[in-house]
């Protein structure tokens, strides 16, 4: 069974800085492309950053580039998201999203989510 | 950045109806367009990819049409388990943006 397992999220000042985990099972980890979107409270869903599975191709929302960093390690099927420089903005629950086959077919599994609150 | 526009932004209907959501692309996408169903305090589930392939489990009354800029989700006979927010998203290029949702209803 695929499993996504998020954790990191919590409470945070303005400026300060979060790293979140997505620990993956039941799948080939480094075979599949990654995701990581949020959603703020009682808003919709925004895509934040994509790696490729060998971590050779990333990319990044203009609202988080500069501030945040994906990475992802192979050997311990677990991808990661780096927060610096958090804003209010920032606050909301962060998905880790596996891609389908193929990243032109969306996301097939998702995570729980973990929330990350910005706030002083 | 290609922006995603839905329409209905909601949507009241009742068991046993047929629904239809549209989703607007600001630029040829191709047929590169997925759709998704988010309940409350839950992730979201893949319903179609690549506009109108079924996502493996997904009932058989989810449908999706279109290619270019111009897309639908058809739900064929409503369900009590079908009321939720859909969204769509492109994954013709980066950011891959999505749609701002539709909130379905029971009326």
């Amino acid at each position: 069974e695929v499993q996504l397992v998020e954790s990191g999220g919590g409470l945070v000042q303005p400026g300060g800085s979060l790293r979140l985990s997505c620990a993956a099972s039941g799948f080939t980890f480094s075979s599949y492309e990654m995701n990581w979107v949020r959603q703020a409270p009682g808003k919709g869903l925004e895509w934040v950053s994509y790696i490729s599975s060998s971590g050779s191709t990333i990319y990044y929302a203009d609202s988080v580039k500069g501030r945040f960093t994906i990475s992802r390690d192979n050997a311990k099927n677990s991808l990661y998201l780096q927060m610096n420089s958090l804003r209010a903005e920032d606050t909301a629950v962060y998905y880790c999203a596996r891609d389908h086959s193929s990243s032109w077919y969306g996301s097939d599994y998702w995570g729980q989510g973990t929330l990350v609150t910005v706030s002083s | 950045d290609i922006q995603m526009t839905q329409s209905p932004s909601s949507l009241s209907a009742s068991v046993g109806d047929r629904v239809t959501i549209t989703c607007r692309a600001s630029q040829s996408i191709s047929s590169y367009l997925n759709w998704y169903q988010q309940k409350p305090g839950k992730a979201p589930k893949l319903l179609i990819y690549a506009a109108s392939s079924l996502q493996s489990g997904v009932p058989s009354r989810f449908s999706g049409s279109g290619s270019g800029t111009d897309f639908t989700l058809t739900i064929s006979s409503l369900q009590p388990e079908d009321f939720a927010t859909y969204y769509c998203q492109q994954s013709y290029s980066t950011p891959r943006t999505f749609g701002q949702g539709t909130r379905l209803e029971i009326k």
